[in-house]
């Protein structure tokens, strides 16, 4: 089946640092999401990429979806203790109720 | 966006009593539903499919006797611990797609003594 391989599981960084986690599935994607949990909290919706080479922005944070659709990749600039939790990458192979494969996620700590 | 509001955010039960898990979509109907489970700083794990009027899908690995699902309505599906014991314990989260993103109940954090 899919399989959706993140890295890295753990990233400190200080405050201001940059900070990314890139994600690769076994199989190419329809499209990829990305979530960010806060630390006793559910996951909230962040983006879709959907197209080969997408580059998306928000703020601080470039998303980003390979040419082949298999890898993508989050990349927050000067992070801020806000940016604390867990983020998760989705991907999903066909159109549809599927559910989403979801990668293991990197949690992202901060320190002041 | 949609709201999915799950019910309770936590619960404590004793091994061998059944728990049931409500979620519900506020204002906008699923004709499905997804179940997960998440052990502390691990990823969501899908346990299951949740159709409305129909049997659920169960993913490989999951007891569908244990981990009763009904998705009686629209708005409600349901899931059931039964017999439960503290390996069970786990954080559940629900979530539904009305759109391509999902969005995720607040999860329910069940502890078995």
């Amino acid at each position: 089946g899919q399989q959706v391989m993140q890295i890295p599981q753990y990233q400190h960084v200080q405050e201001g640092e940059d900070f990314t986690t890139y994600c690769n599935s076994s199989t190419t994607l329809s499209n990829i999401q990305w979530y960010k949990q806060r630390p006793g909290g559910h996951p909230v919706f962040l983006i879709q990429l959907v197209k080969s080479g997408e580059v998306k922005k928000q703020k601080r944070l470039t998303f980003q979806f390979g040419e082949a659709k298999k890898n993508s990749s989050l990349h927050i600039t000067a992070t801020q203790t806000t940016d604390v939790g867990t983020y998760f990458c989705a991907g999903e192979s066909g159109g549809g109720a599927d559910g989403l494969t979801f990668g293991k996620g990197t949690h992202l700590i901060i320190q002041p | 966006g949609a709201v999915v509001s799950q019910h309770p955010s936590w619960v404590i039960c004793k091994s061998g009593t059944s728990v049931k898990i409500e979620c519900r979509s506020l204002d906008f109907q699923a004709t499905t539903m997804f179940w997960y489970r998440q052990f502390p700083k691990q990823s969501l794990m899908l346990m299951a499919t949740s159709n409305e009027g129909s049997k659920a899908t169960y993913e490989q690995g999951v007891e569908k006797d244990k981990f009763l699902i009904n998705h009686a309505s629209l708005t409600l599906s349901t899931l059931t611990v039964t017999s439960a014991h503290p390996e069970d314990s786990s954080f559940y989260i629900c979530s539904a797609r009305p759109r391509p993103e999902a969005f995720f109940g607040q999860g329910t954090r069940l502890t078995v003594v």
